[in-house]
């Protein structure tokens, strides 16, 4: 089966500037959840949707970030403007249940100038 | 909130060395807990779970890990390494019946092993 994909692999911004992050699911996984790595740190909860719901967003930092999964498929996750304290891997990882193990992909490394 | 601490950063090993790396968690109450590892240029892939039965879990590659509920460890072996095990390893935990953020991962810093041939 395909994994977790996620896209952009490396995204490159100015402070200030819109960028949205795109994560698709293994198929017919309705969990899906996204994490964040900043350099030198633990990798770190954002959120969690159950299908199109969000489940938990309590790590969400702050209302510059945005997350949707439409139709309970794929799902983006924006963040409006950055800021450099942004800037590290994100991760998105999907599982069928929700006590099942999580699937991750590569990842997007976001980098803020 | 729950943590989970990794004790060492970086690990160098000659091939054929026996490998444990260490972990503990914090959370009190039920939890699954996992190893990850992530290889140069690749996701980071499941090594092994616990979730209930066996404290002594056998994973990927010849991988094992003893959940020890008393000391809260969860601390990963290998008897015998190779240059390929080279990566970087992640503990994680999820808190069951914590509510709505029962199923996000809690994880450690990461361990980073080097495998000298």
């Amino acid at each position: 089966e395909a994994g977790v994909t996620q896209f952009p692999s490396h995204s490159v911004i100015e402070k200030g500037q819109t960028v949205t992050l795109r994560c698709d699911p293994i198929s017919g996984h309705d969990n899906l959840y996204w994490y964040r790595r900043v350099m030198g740190k633990e990798i770190k909860f954002l959120l969690h949707f159950v299908k199109e719901s969000k489940q938990d967003e309590s790590g969400m930092p702050n209302n510059r970030f945005l997350a949707e999964r439409t139709g309970g498929t794929y799902s983006t996750l924006k963040v409006q403007p950055a800021e450099l304290e942004d800037s590290g891997v994100y991760f998105c990882a999907s599982s069928h249940g929700d006590n099942q193990p999580q699937h991750f992909g590569d990842g997007t490394r976001l980098s803020i100038l | 909130a729950q943590s989970v601490s990794q004790h060492n950063h970086h690990v160098i090993l000659s091939e054929a060395a026996s490998l444990e790396l260490g972990c503990n968690y914090s959370y009190g109450g039920t939890v699954n807990l996992f190893w990850y590892v992530q290889y140069p240029g690749q996701h980071l892939q499941l090594l092994l779970k616990y979730f209930s039965g066996d404290p002594l879990v056998k994973g990927i590659k010849g991988f094992e890990a003893e959940f020890i509920k008393s000391k809260f460890s969860f601390n990963l072996r290998k008897p015998s390494v190779q240059w390929s095990d080279t990566a970087e390893y992640f503990c994680a935990v999820n808190a069951l019946y914590s509510g709505a953020g029962s199923y996000q991962l809690t994880f450690g810093k990461g361990t980073k092993l080097s495998v000298i041939p």
